[in-house]
Protein backbone atom coordinates (compact mmCIF):
# COMPACT_ATOMS: atom_id res chain seq x y z
CA UNK A 1 0.00 0.00 0.00
CA UNK A 2 0.65 3.63 -0.91
CA UNK A 3 0.35 7.11 1.45
CA UNK A 4 1.15 9.99 1.39
CA UNK A 5 1.34 13.28 4.26
CA UNK A 6 2.11 16.65 3.74
CA UNK A 7 2.50 18.38 6.70
CA UNK A 8 0.82 21.71 7.53
CA UNK A 9 -2.41 22.42 6.16
CA UNK A 10 -1.59 26.04 5.36
CA UNK A 11 1.63 27.60 5.31
CA UNK A 12 2.00 31.18 4.73
CA UNK A 13 4.93 33.03 3.29
CA UNK A 14 6.25 36.67 2.13
CA UNK A 15 6.93 37.61 -1.43
CA UNK A 16 10.46 36.70 -2.23
CA UNK A 17 10.77 34.40 0.64
CA UNK A 18 11.49 30.73 0.57
CA UNK A 19 8.74 28.50 -0.35
CA UNK A 20 8.83 24.80 1.47
CA UNK A 21 6.01 22.40 1.39
CA UNK A 22 6.77 19.14 2.90
CA UNK A 23 5.59 15.74 2.02
CA UNK A 24 6.84 12.56 3.02
CA UNK A 25 5.49 9.05 1.37
CA UNK A 26 5.28 5.23 2.29
CA UNK A 27 5.86 2.79 -0.78
CA UNK A 28 6.97 -0.61 -0.39
CA UNK A 29 7.81 -0.39 -4.43
CA UNK A 30 10.11 2.09 -5.38
CA UNK A 31 7.81 5.00 -6.27
CA UNK A 32 6.90 7.50 -8.47
CA UNK A 33 6.57 10.90 -6.77
CA UNK A 34 4.35 14.11 -7.94
CA UNK A 35 3.49 17.35 -6.93
CA UNK A 36 0.45 19.24 -8.38
CA UNK A 37 -0.96 22.50 -7.82
CA UNK A 38 -4.36 23.39 -7.87
CA UNK A 39 -6.20 26.61 -8.31
CA UNK A 40 -9.80 27.73 -6.86
CA UNK A 41 -12.15 26.41 -9.35
CA UNK A 42 -9.42 24.85 -11.28
CA UNK A 43 -8.47 21.27 -12.23
CA UNK A 44 -4.94 20.35 -11.44
CA UNK A 45 -1.62 20.97 -13.30
CA UNK A 46 1.70 19.08 -13.04
CA UNK A 47 4.32 21.15 -11.58
CA UNK A 48 6.97 18.16 -11.32
CA UNK A 49 7.51 14.58 -11.10
CA UNK A 50 10.01 11.73 -9.69
CA UNK A 51 10.36 8.37 -11.53
CA UNK A 52 14.37 7.28 -11.81
CA UNK A 53 17.79 8.76 -11.98
CA UNK A 54 18.41 12.20 -10.42
CA UNK A 55 17.00 12.79 -7.10
CA UNK A 56 16.52 16.71 -7.62
CA UNK A 57 13.98 17.52 -9.97
CA UNK A 58 13.12 20.67 -11.30
CA UNK A 59 9.83 21.52 -12.44
CA UNK A 60 7.83 24.30 -13.79
CA UNK A 61 7.28 27.90 -12.23
CA UNK A 62 11.17 28.07 -10.36
CA UNK A 63 10.37 24.72 -8.29
CA UNK A 64 12.09 21.84 -7.50
CA UNK A 65 11.86 19.01 -5.05
CA UNK A 66 14.00 16.27 -3.83
CA UNK A 67 13.77 12.56 -3.84
CA UNK A 68 15.34 11.42 -0.42
CA UNK A 69 15.02 7.64 0.17
CA UNK A 70 16.47 7.12 3.24
CA UNK A 71 14.07 10.22 4.36
CA UNK A 72 11.09 8.91 2.71
CA UNK A 73 10.66 12.41 1.63
CA UNK A 74 9.77 14.81 -1.59
CA UNK A 75 9.54 18.29 -0.40
CA UNK A 76 8.77 21.01 -2.63
CA UNK A 77 10.40 24.21 -2.43
CA UNK A 78 11.08 27.51 -4.90
CA UNK A 79 13.99 30.09 -3.39
CA UNK A 80 11.36 32.79 -3.70
CA UNK A 81 7.82 33.49 -3.62
CA UNK A 82 5.41 35.14 -5.93
CA UNK A 83 1.54 36.27 -5.44
CA UNK A 84 0.98 33.70 -8.52
CA UNK A 85 2.18 31.21 -5.97
CA UNK A 86 -0.74 30.85 -3.78
CA UNK A 87 -2.76 28.00 -4.46
CA UNK A 88 -3.31 24.57 -2.67
CA UNK A 89 -0.79 22.01 -3.53
CA UNK A 90 -1.04 18.50 -3.65
CA UNK A 91 1.66 15.73 -3.42
CA UNK A 92 1.11 12.14 -4.65
CA UNK A 93 2.35 8.72 -5.01
CA UNK A 94 1.78 6.16 -7.46
CA UNK A 95 1.72 4.59 -11.17
CA UNK A 96 -1.32 4.19 -12.45
CA UNK A 97 -3.94 4.96 -9.08
CA UNK A 98 -2.66 7.85 -7.60
CA UNK A 99 -2.79 8.66 -4.15
CA UNK A 100 -3.26 12.12 -2.94
CA UNK A 101 -2.02 14.11 0.36
CA UNK A 102 -4.57 16.19 2.07
CA UNK A 103 -2.96 19.25 0.54
CA UNK A 104 -1.31 22.29 1.55
CA UNK A 105 -2.47 25.48 1.32
CA UNK A 106 0.44 28.45 0.33
CA UNK A 107 -0.47 32.12 1.38
CA UNK A 108 1.66 34.52 0.10
CA UNK A 109 1.11 38.02 1.16
CA UNK A 110 2.86 41.02 0.18
CA UNK B 1 -3.98 20.55 -28.50
CA UNK B 2 -6.94 20.75 -26.02
CA UNK B 3 -6.35 19.32 -22.73
CA UNK B 4 -8.94 17.18 -20.94
CA UNK B 5 -12.33 18.03 -21.52
CA UNK B 6 -15.00 17.64 -18.64
CA UNK B 7 -18.58 18.85 -18.80
CA UNK B 8 -20.71 19.93 -17.47
CA UNK B 9 -18.48 22.17 -15.29
CA UNK B 10 -21.40 22.22 -12.37
CA UNK B 11 -24.32 20.19 -11.90
CA UNK B 12 -27.13 19.91 -9.70
CA UNK B 13 -29.21 17.15 -8.74
CA UNK B 14 -31.86 16.41 -6.09
CA UNK B 15 -31.99 13.43 -3.72
CA UNK B 16 -32.77 10.09 -6.00
CA UNK B 17 -31.84 11.60 -9.23
CA UNK B 18 -29.25 10.27 -11.48
CA UNK B 19 -25.50 12.24 -12.47
CA UNK B 20 -23.86 11.59 -15.61
CA UNK B 21 -20.80 13.24 -15.95
CA UNK B 22 -18.26 13.26 -19.13
CA UNK B 23 -14.49 13.54 -19.61
CA UNK B 24 -12.96 13.33 -23.19
CA UNK B 25 -9.51 12.52 -22.53
CA UNK B 26 -6.43 14.67 -24.59
CA UNK B 27 -6.55 13.84 -27.94
CA UNK B 28 -3.78 10.49 -28.02
CA UNK B 29 -4.74 9.26 -24.64
CA UNK B 30 -6.22 5.83 -24.24
CA UNK B 31 -6.22 5.96 -20.40
CA UNK B 32 -8.75 7.50 -18.19
CA UNK B 33 -8.64 8.06 -14.30
CA UNK B 34 -11.76 9.23 -12.45
CA UNK B 35 -10.75 10.93 -9.33
CA UNK B 36 -13.38 12.30 -6.67
CA UNK B 37 -12.44 15.67 -4.21
CA UNK B 38 -14.52 16.53 -1.15
CA UNK B 39 -14.30 19.58 0.55
CA UNK B 40 -11.03 20.48 1.94
CA UNK B 41 -9.96 16.93 1.64
CA UNK B 42 -7.59 15.43 -1.30
CA UNK B 43 -8.26 13.56 -4.28
CA UNK B 44 -9.61 10.06 -3.79
CA UNK B 45 -8.79 7.58 -6.60
CA UNK B 46 -11.91 5.71 -8.10
CA UNK B 47 -11.33 4.04 -10.83
CA UNK B 48 -8.90 3.36 -14.27
CA UNK B 49 -10.35 2.47 -17.78
CA UNK B 50 -8.70 1.79 -20.96
CA UNK B 51 -11.22 1.48 -24.04
CA UNK B 52 -14.19 -0.67 -23.60
CA UNK B 53 -12.43 -1.91 -20.71
CA UNK B 54 -12.21 -1.00 -16.42
CA UNK B 55 -8.72 -1.81 -15.24
CA UNK B 56 -8.72 -0.79 -11.83
CA UNK B 57 -12.18 -0.09 -9.73
CA UNK B 58 -11.18 -0.50 -6.38
CA UNK B 59 -11.62 3.14 -5.51
CA UNK B 60 -15.54 2.68 -6.58
CA UNK B 61 -18.43 2.40 -4.11
CA UNK B 62 -20.09 -0.43 -4.55
CA UNK B 63 -23.45 0.53 -5.39
CA UNK B 64 -25.06 3.41 -7.15
CA UNK B 65 -21.58 4.32 -9.07
CA UNK B 66 -20.49 3.31 -12.30
CA UNK B 67 -18.14 4.05 -15.08
CA UNK B 68 -17.29 3.56 -18.33
CA UNK B 69 -14.90 4.09 -21.57
CA UNK B 70 -16.38 3.14 -24.73
CA UNK B 71 -14.67 2.52 -28.11
CA UNK B 72 -16.44 5.88 -29.25
CA UNK B 73 -16.85 9.28 -27.41
CA UNK B 74 -15.85 10.51 -24.06
CA UNK B 75 -15.70 8.26 -20.57
CA UNK B 76 -19.08 7.96 -18.63
CA UNK B 77 -19.09 8.34 -14.68
CA UNK B 78 -22.68 7.06 -13.59
CA UNK B 79 -23.97 8.27 -10.47
CA UNK B 80 -27.39 6.96 -9.71
CA UNK B 81 -30.03 7.82 -6.96
CA UNK B 82 -27.46 10.81 -5.60
CA UNK B 83 -27.55 11.42 -1.95
CA UNK B 84 -26.10 14.46 -0.46
CA UNK B 85 -22.68 12.57 0.85
CA UNK B 86 -22.31 12.51 -3.18
CA UNK B 87 -21.70 16.23 -2.96
CA UNK B 88 -17.78 16.81 -4.23
CA UNK B 89 -15.43 17.53 -7.48
CA UNK B 90 -15.26 15.25 -9.46
CA UNK B 91 -11.97 15.14 -11.42
CA UNK B 92 -10.99 13.11 -15.00
CA UNK B 93 -7.44 12.35 -15.81
CA UNK B 94 -5.70 10.68 -18.76
CA UNK B 95 -2.58 9.25 -19.95
CA UNK B 96 -1.12 8.38 -22.77
CA UNK B 97 -0.01 4.98 -22.03
CA UNK B 98 0.75 3.20 -18.38
CA UNK B 99 3.39 0.66 -19.47
CA UNK B 100 6.33 2.09 -18.71
CA UNK B 101 7.18 5.75 -18.90
CA UNK B 102 5.83 7.93 -15.95
CA UNK B 103 2.14 7.74 -16.18
CA UNK B 104 2.04 11.11 -16.42
CA UNK B 105 -1.72 11.87 -15.62
CA UNK B 106 -3.60 15.58 -17.23
CA UNK B 107 -6.29 16.53 -15.10
CA UNK B 108 -9.34 18.34 -16.47
CA UNK B 109 -11.24 20.92 -14.54
CA UNK B 110 -13.17 18.58 -12.69
CA UNK B 111 -17.12 18.80 -12.52
CA UNK B 112 -18.89 19.99 -9.59
CA UNK B 113 -21.55 17.82 -8.54
CA UNK B 114 -24.09 19.40 -5.70
CA UNK B 115 -26.71 17.63 -4.55
CA UNK B 116 -30.21 19.21 -3.01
Amino acid sequence: AQSVTQLGSHVSVSEGALVLLRCNYSSSVPPYLFWYVQYPNQGLQLLLKYTTGATLVKGINGFEAEFKKSETSFHLTKPSAHMSDAAEYFCAVGFQKLVFGTGTRLLVSP
Amino acid sequence: NAGVMQNPRHLVRRRGQEARLRCSPMKGHSHVYWYRQLPEEGLKFMVYLQKENIIDESGMPKERFSAEFPKEGPSILRIQQVVRGDSAAYFCASSPTAQGGSNEQYFGPGTRLTVT
